[in-house]
């Protein structure tokens, strides 16, 4: 299995900030990296496929790059509603694995 | 807007099978792979499997032996038997979508929980 490791597993923003997860891969993935935001209590939200491809309707304050093993999640500039935690999850191959999260909370 | 709605029960004895489906709307189930996903209280998210419309699967090694993922088109449904559960099986599960071009889930059920207890 393709293990997928995130860094910070949590961190403390401010409205306004510009924030990067990073997430790595136990093996090239090629740019098959996808991210989501989870709030409490509610189903994962897709954001980013294809590594920095953004989904519809997702705003352009989020961003990914990356490929091969190391990958990141940016949100240029922190609003409310962005504090959730965010997974990232490969689809180079089966079994599909998921990192372990990153929390983003209020400063 | 392709809508998806868990529903089964919320307590299971250990030793015994978890059944769940998910019912989608908004959209026909056809031409698209349908995904199971949990995530343990407080926990990350863990793929189950998934199936093609066809009826074809592929499950987490890690669950293979337990699970099975089953396809009514008929009822544009798909359901989810986890065997032999124990407390470790205590999750939310999740029914997804799945793009199979670049591999992400992009509609998701709201969950439901799921506690194995006697």
């Amino acid at each position: 299995d393709i293990q997928m490791t995130q860094s910070p597993s949590s961190l403390s923003a401010s409205v306004g900030d510009r924030v990067t997860i990073t997430c790595r891969a136990s093996q090239t993935i090629s740019s098959y990296l996808n991210w989501y935001q989870q709030k409490p209590g509610k189903a994962p939200k897709f954001l980013i496929y294809a590594a920095s491809s953004l989904q519809s309707g997702v705003p352009s304050r989020f961003s990914g790059s990356g490929s091969g093993t190391d990958f990141t999640l940016t949100i240029s500039s922190l609003q409310p509603e962005d504090f959730a935690s965010y997974y990232c999850q490969q689809s180079y191959s089966t079994p599909r694995t998921f990192g372990q999260g990153t929390k983003v909370e209020i400063k | 807007q392709v809508q998806l709605q868990e529903s089964g029960p919320g307590l299971v004895k250990p030793s015994e099978t978890l059944s769940l489906t998910c019912t989608i709307s908004g959209g026909s189930i056809s031409s698209y792979y349908w995904s199971w996903i949990r995530q343990p209280p407080g926990k990350g998210l863990d793929w189950i499997g998934y199936i093609y419309y066809t009826g074809s699967t592929d499950y987490n090694p890690s669950l293979k032996s337990r699970v099975t993922i089953s396809v009514d088109t008929s009822k544009n449904q798909f359901s989810l038997k986890l065997s032999s559960v124990t407390a470790a099986d205590t999750a939310v599960y999740y029914c997804a979508r799945f793009q199979s071009n670049w591999g992400y889930f992009d509609y998701w059920g709201q969950g439901t929980l799921v506690t194995v207890s006697s």
